[in-house]
């Protein structure tokens, strides 16, 4: 069975921190997504990262694949109460076409 | 776009009853998912449809979930009879082209089902 495990699973912080989220597996994968979950919502999807050692931004969002294509990180700088919420990454399973999804890190960012 | 749809959004019922969660994918979007979160087991997928066929249902967990594709505009799933293990928030999501290495998944507001 594959897994995505994540860390940390919940996470309280400050308005003005920075922050970095982690996504684990022992499989290998094609690609590798990360979606943001806000309370009552659906999740939203934030990147898509295919190549590993691939870095993408988006705003004050870093997304990182690892060289390896087994892990990848989302780091955020100056966080803000707006980034509340549950992070999701989601990966293709191997010899399916079907994405499976980690265990969640909740986000709190205090005012 | 209005986006996904689904319905209700919350539902409260009665162990043994039958429950039926609907579902309108975005026009044109060829690939709907049914997925069920929660807190203990995280978002699962359930069963997945291209062009109105069911595609792969191996994480429907039990014979008591069914469900169904009638055209490209709506999706049912329905479980029967319900169990309080079900209570949990289930997703409709659609895609345009598949499961593909790009592509992006949309999903609904959820429908809260409590099984008392």
């Amino acid at each position: 069975t594959q897994l995505l495990e994540q860390s940390p699973q919940f996470l309280s912080i400050q308005e003005g921190e920075n922050l970095t989220v982690y996504c684990n597996s022992s499989s290998v994968f094609s690609s590798l997504q990360w979606y943001r979950q806000e309370p009552g919502e659906g999740p939203v999807l934030l990147v898509t990262v295919v190549t590993g050692g691939e870095v993408k931004k988006l705003k004050r969002l870093t997304f990182q694949f690892g060289d390896a294509r087994k892990d990848s990180s989302l780091h955020i700088t100056a966080a803000q109460p707006g980034d509340t919420g549950l992070y999701l990454c989601a990966a293709m399973g191997s010899g399916t076409y079907k994405y499976i999804f980690g265990t969640g890190t909740r986000l709190k960012v205090l005012a | 776009d209005a986006g996904v749809i689904q319905s209700p959004r919350h539902e409260v019922t009665e162990m043994g009853q039958e429950v039926t969660l609907r579902c309108k994918p975005i026009s044109g979007h060829d690939y709907l998912f049914w997925y069920r979160q929660t807190m203990m087991r995280g978002l699962e997928l359930l069963i997945y449809f291209n062009n109105n066929v069911p595609i792969d249902d191996s994480g429907m967990p039990e014979d008591r979930f069914s469900a169904k594709m009638p055209n490209a505009s709506f999706s049912t799933l329905k479980i029967q009879p319900s169990e309080p293990r079900d209570s949990a928030v289930y997703f409709c999501a659609s895609s345009l082209q598949g499961t593909g290495v790009l592509e992006t998944q949309y999903f609904g507001p959820g429908t809260r089902l409590l099984v008392l």
